[in-house]
């Protein structure tokens, strides 16, 4: 079993609609959850960063995290075509600095 | 402005040859990384180090090597013994919360 699973899609959605990208683990000691926007041919960028389980909002953006259910959201409103990217889910234990990366989900939102 | 940098941008290399992409970083990040990305598989961690003239291993580290002399410079030499190079590389450097932040990325093609 894969530590981070993700759905490589690709996710095609009309402009207006809320996306949901997700990711399950099975590393139960993973507490630091990250999702990150990576544009074709370009770096990731870091979208959000959580700790533990709830939920963080930023602006469009909400991260969700259930550690009871070893399970991760990014949720988007009110897609736009600008958010046409590859969004890839990392997370890592208490004291450690290597990240686990999940293979990233790519969007369309189409106009 | 603060970031990290990557370079060259594009580079190519022929059968046998060493080649060095350079990554720096003005953030003050004690720790930097070296990934590969390839179409389908994610991010790969090539090498790490946590801080100046100290770096360990990561997942695929046969066929490179790496130095860390300075703080703000985490050179990859991909070597001939690499037989796969073709590849995107990107660097990161993490906080001391261990939040990732990537470069730009050198695409690297072998002729």
């Amino acid at each position: 079993q894969k530590e981070v699973e993700q759905d490589p899609g690709p996710l095609s959605v009309p402009e207006g609609a809320i996306v949901s990208l997700n990711c399950t683990y099975s590393n139960s000691a993973f507490q630091y959850f990250m999702w990150y926007r990576q544009y074709s041919r370009k770096g990731p960028e870091l979208l959000m960063y959580t700790y533990s389980s709830g939920n963080k909002e930023d602006g469009r953006f909400t991260a969700q995290v259930d550690k009871s259910s070893k399970y991760i959201s990014l949720f988007i409103r009110d897609s736009q075509p600008s958010d046409s990217a590859t969004y890839l889910c990392a997370m890592m234990g208490a004291g450690s600095y290597q990240l686990t990366f999940g293979k990233g989900t790519k969007l369309s939102v189409i106009p | 402005d603060g970031g990290i940098t990557q370079s060259p941008k594009y580079l190519f290399r022929k059968e046998g040859q060493n080649v060095t992409l350079s990554c720096e970083q003005n953030l003050n990040h004690d720790a930097m990384y070296w990934y590969r990305q390839d179409p389908g598989q994610g991010l790969r961690l090539i090498y790490y180090s946590q801080i100046v003239n100290d770096f360990q291993k990561g997942d695929i580290a046969e066929g490179y090597s790496v130095s860390r002399e300075k703080k703000e410079s985490f050179p990859l030499t991909v070597t001939s013994a690499q037989k796969n190079p073709t590849a995107f590389y990107l660097c990161a450097s993490s906080n001391d919360r261990g939040v990732q932040f990537f470069g730009p990325g050198t695409r690297l093609t072998v002729l």
